[in-house]
């Protein structure tokens, strides 16, 4: 089946800074991929819809300048957390979906801001 | 996108067969329900999606009554390799390109030795 790679699966970095999460689909093109965040013991919550060579689409609530999304080809997307937090600190998972089979997800990325 | 209902979570002991049951009342015409696995620190994994009555994979099967404001995902003889929270999507096709998924609560099943 299609792989959605992510990249990397975790990292820690200190309150203040920024990084950058990868997401590749490795055998398909995707001009739409789909970012998530999910919290300990809690569901996946969509974040933005990422897409390829436009701007990407933000769920209610979520901040467009923290959580920078570029989708510059048609296999990469990259979310960038912008001046981290602690309380940024969460499982995030991106997706790529593919005309008339289901989506893939990545294996995530577990960021831990101390 | 319709809103789903699932068990929190269930308990079972490994070689029995797991039936979760998922509510959507509001599913509308064109509407398949999908179901996903996710083991912890893993992205989700699709199991199976059906529109109407009986699908069967090789590793589960979806029920899905002629009403459709439920479905029931069947795994037989689980083992406790299928500890994972399973969740039911209600949406327009697979969710592709122009479509997304959207996650309610899902169901933890344990399975126990």
């Amino acid at each position: 089946g299609a792989v959605v790679s992510q990249h990397p699966s975790r990292v820690i970095c200190k309150s203040g800074t920024s990084v950058k999460i990868e997401c590749r689909s490795l055998d398909f093109q995707a001009t739409t991929m789909f970012w998530y965040r999910q919290f300990p013991k809690q569901s996946l919550m969509l974040m933005a819809t990422s897409n390829e060579g436009s701007k990407a689409t933000y769920e209610q609530g979520v901040e467009k300048d923290k959580f920078l999304i570029n989708h510059a080809s048609l296999t990469l997307s990259t979310l960038t957390v912008t001046s981290a937090h602690p309380e940024d600190s969460s499982f995030y998972i991106c997706s790529a979906p593919q005309e008339n089979t289901e989506a893939f997800f990545g294996q995530g990325t577990r960021l831990t801001v101390v | 996108l319709a809103k789903t209902t699932q068990p929190i979570s269930m308990d079972s002991y490994e070689g029995q067969e797991v039936n979760i049951t998922c509510s959507h009342n509001n599913i509308a015409t064109n509407d398949y329900i999908t179901w996903y696995q996710q083991f912890p620190s893993q992205g989700p994994r699709f199991i199976i999606q059906g529109y109407k009555t009986k699908v069967t994979n090789e590793v589960a099967s979806l029920f899905i009554p002629a009403d459709r404001k439920s479905s029931t995902l069947s795994l037989p003889r689980v083992s406790l390799s299928d500890t994972a929270v399973y969740y039911c999507l209600v949406g327009d096709g697979y969710g592709g390109a122009t479509n997304k998924l959207i996650f309610g609560t899902g169901t933890l099943l344990a399975v126990q030795p």
